[in-house]
């Protein structure tokens, strides 16, 4: 089961935008009203923040936002913060009910 | 609070076994999925397992078919990974999730995780 496509790493200085692209297949993005988007900080268990390609989990800041382009899903995270430095993952529902992640994304924040 | 824990990580030669287990409380567990994810280290996030949450449909990835099996007990609130023939490839952080909902038997919404428990698999 082939992962999603992450960019490795991306920076942004704070207060600039920042997005996150995800490519998959018509399996799984093209196909899947099911894209998230988590974030993990060094040594800690990832966090939700978008399910359902665009909802924002409980608690989520709106400064995050999801969306979806054909195979291509995105995350777009608003006046960046210092604190907002981890790593991100998608992940989609793929058509033989099974769960792919993406690679991942480093991003930084200079 | 909604809380997820598991244990029963540990050191295993290749060949060997562990079982897993995950103890969930603060929600009514008996009507939520679960699912395991593995992450080996400085490496990226795997789906490994899932269990509806009458534990009547159950699947697992195609790395750790007929290796590992995933059960519940729907009365002590707790889901397990039995994991068998276990390989090198197999080490990692092993965490359990709570999916917010399902549709139909798709549940995709991975919301609460636990810290994860760590297993290596080593000569």
């Amino acid at each position: 089961q082939s992962a999603l496509t992450q960019p490795a790493s991306q920076s942004a200085s704070p207060g600039q935008s920042l997005t996150l692209s995800c490519t998959g297949t018509s399996r799984d993005i093209g196909s899947s009203r099911y894209v998230s988007w988590f974030q993990q900080h060094p040594g800690e268990a990832p966090r939700l923040l978008i399910y359902s390609t665009n909802t924002r989990a409980s608690g989520v800041s709106d400064r995050f936002s999801g969306s979806k382009s054909g195979n291509t899903a995105s995350l777009t995270i608003s006046e960046l913060h210092i604190k907002d430095e981890a790593d991100y993952y998608c992940m989609s529902y793929r058509d033989d009910a099974t769960y792919v992640f993406g690679t991942g994304t480093a991003v930084s924040v200079l | 609070q909604e809380k997820l824990v598991e244990s029963g990580g540990g050191v295993v030669q290749p060949g060997g076994s562990l079982r897993l287990s995950c103890a969930a409380s603060g929600f009514t567990f008996t009507t939520f999925a679960i699912h395991w994810v593995r992450q080996a280290p400085g490496r990226g996030l795997e789906w490994v397992a899932f269990a509806f949450y009458d534990a009547k449909k159950t699947d697992l990835a195609d790395s750790v078919k007929g290796r590992f099996t995933i059960s519940r007990d729907n009365v002590k609130d707790t889901v397990s990974l039995q994991m068998d023939s276990l390989r090198v490839e197999d080490t990692g952080t092993y965490y359990c999730v709570k999916s917010r909902f399902c549709s139909g038997s798709i549940c995709p919404t991975f919301e609460t995780w636990g810290q994860g428990t760590l297993v290596s698999v080593s000569s």
